[in-house]
């Protein structure tokens, strides 16, 4: 069955830093496009990075970039996105999801994991 | 305000069919493949057509979907009511080189 595992998110100060991880399971890992998505409280999903298999191709939302950095380790079958200089709109439940083909068919999600951001 | 364009809510009738709009640009949807999604309510998102058209496995073949030029469309035969959800498109931007999503659509099932 295949799994993925958020961990990380919780309680930071605007300014502050978080490192979210998610862990997967039943599929192989290193063969797959791997992205983050975020959602606002009672808003809409929003895309915020993805990874190529062997991680050397990255893309960002705009909104994140110089901020985010998306990553991942194929020998543990994780991945990661650690987030710098957080803002009160980068509050949101935060889902991992595998890429069926770099683009946006995200065809298995994780729970997700919230990400709140204090002034 | 959101790069795709969906209607924020439409309702139907039990055993109907609706559709919902999905309305982009040359570099989103008339150049790259469109994605619908499903969200339950405090769930996370579920991949529901890929590829423009294609029914991943063990989706209900009451669900599909059609594009032309730079809108498609998710179409809902033999509405149920656990259909109600929201209801995302989505499909890559080649000039922002990124995923965009549409705002999302509140289906009721009246």
């Amino acid at each position: 069955e295949v799994q993925l595992v958020e961990s990380g998110g919780g309680l930071v100060q605007r300014g502050g830093s978080l490192r979210l991880s998610c862990a997967t399971s039943g599929f192989t890992f290193s063969s797959y496009w791997m992205s983050w998505v975020r959602q606002a409280p009672g808003k809409g999903l929003e895309w915020v990075a993805n990874i190529k298999q062997d991680g050397g191709e990255k893309s960002y939302v705009d909104s994140v970039k110089g901020r985010f950095t998306i990553s991942r380790d194929n020998a543990k079958n994780s991945l990661y996105l650690q987030m710098n200089s957080l803002r009160a709109e980068d509050a949101a439940v935060y889902f991992c999801a595998r890429d069926l083909g770099g683009s946006s068919a995200f065809d298995c999600w994780g729970q997700g994991t919230l990400v709140t951001v204090s002034s | 305000q959101s790069v795709l364009t969906q209607p924020p809510s439409v309702s139907e009738a039990p055993r109907q069919r609706v559709t919902i709009s999905c309305s982009g640009s040359s570099s989103n949807i008339g150049n790259s493949a469109v994605n619908w999604y499903q969200q339950l309510p405090g769930r996370a998102p579920k991949l529901l057509i890929y590829y423009d058209d294609l029914l991943p496995s063990g989706v209900s073949d009451r669900f599909s979907g059609s594009k032309s030029g730079t809108s498609a469309s998710l179409a809902i035969s033999g509405l149920q009511s656990e259909d109600e959800a929201d209801y995302y498109c989505a499909a890559w931007d080649v000039r922002l080189n990124a995923v965009v999503f549409g705002g999302g659509t509140k289906l009721t099932v009246l």
